[in-house]
């Protein structure tokens, strides 16, 4: 069975820095794909950025990028020049590429406050 | 914009009460999902729906049941509510995995209160 491991519940980074978030998995699959969640006090749960396994080059997306170590099953997430308005709960999710299901398992999470 | 809409924002229902969350998708997406989030456990499957009239079991179906009994609409009944299933309820719907866009689109959640 698969996990996702996001051990540091709570983070706090100043406006403009740069913070980076954890998350290990473990699985025995081949091709799969991750993603990291964004979900803001009070509002709803959004895709922030995806990977594909099978893709070497790390994706990005504006001021969020991650690293992904398919050999170590880490993930982590990168957000620079960090704003107010990334203060969130932030989770990690993985997904088999098999079957038609796309279920996902998630991490505890992480919240994360940008403070002024 | 994909739109996922949930029933209610917040409820509180009394122990043994029956108990509908509704969840409703406009993307003509063929997966639907039912989760409970709770704090220090992420977000965890309840159940899933990859057709009409087709489900199947999540990681903690216990005490609850699930109705698909069209494409847009996946209902989560709680059949005799309890204080253990006092959470955050989250509906997410999505297309299948390998057709170019495996996102799962998130409801705005659903905040159960049982006494």
């Amino acid at each position: 069975a698969q996990t996702v491991t996001q051990s540091q519940p709570e983070m706090s980074v100043q406006e403009a820095e740069t913070v980076t978030l954890s998350c290990t998995y473990d699985t025995s699959e081949n091709n799969y794909y991750l993603f990291w969640y964004k979900q803001p006090p009070s509002r709803q749960m959004i895709l922030v950025i995806r990977q594909e396994a099978y893709k070497q080059q790390n994706a990005t997306e504006n001021r969020f990028s991650v690293n992904f170590q398919k050999a170590a099953k880490s993930f982590s997430l990168k957000i620079s020049d960090s704003q107010l308005g990334d203060t969130a709960m932030y989770f990690c999710a993985f997904m088999k590429h098999a079957g038609n299901t796309g279920k996902l398992i998630f991490g505890q999470g992480t919240t994360l406050q940008v403070k002024p | 914009d994909v739109k996922v809409t949930q029933s209610s924002r917040y409820l509180v229902k009394r122990t043994g009460e029956k108990v509908f969350l509704e969840c409703v998708q406009d993307m003509d997406h063929e997966n639907m999902f039912w989760y409970r989030q709770d704090p220090g456990l992420g977000l965890r499957l309840i159940y899933f729906s990859y057709d009409v009239k087709m489900k199947e079991k999540g990681d903690i179906p216990e005490g609850y049941s699930v109705s698909r009994e069209k494409k847009e609409r996946f209902s989560l009944i709680l059949e005799s509510a309890s204080t253990n299933q006092t959470s955050m309820y989250l509906c997410a719907s999505s297309s299948p995995p390998g057709l170019g866009d495996e996102t799962q689109y998130f409801g705005p959640g659903t905040r159960l209160l049982v006494l």
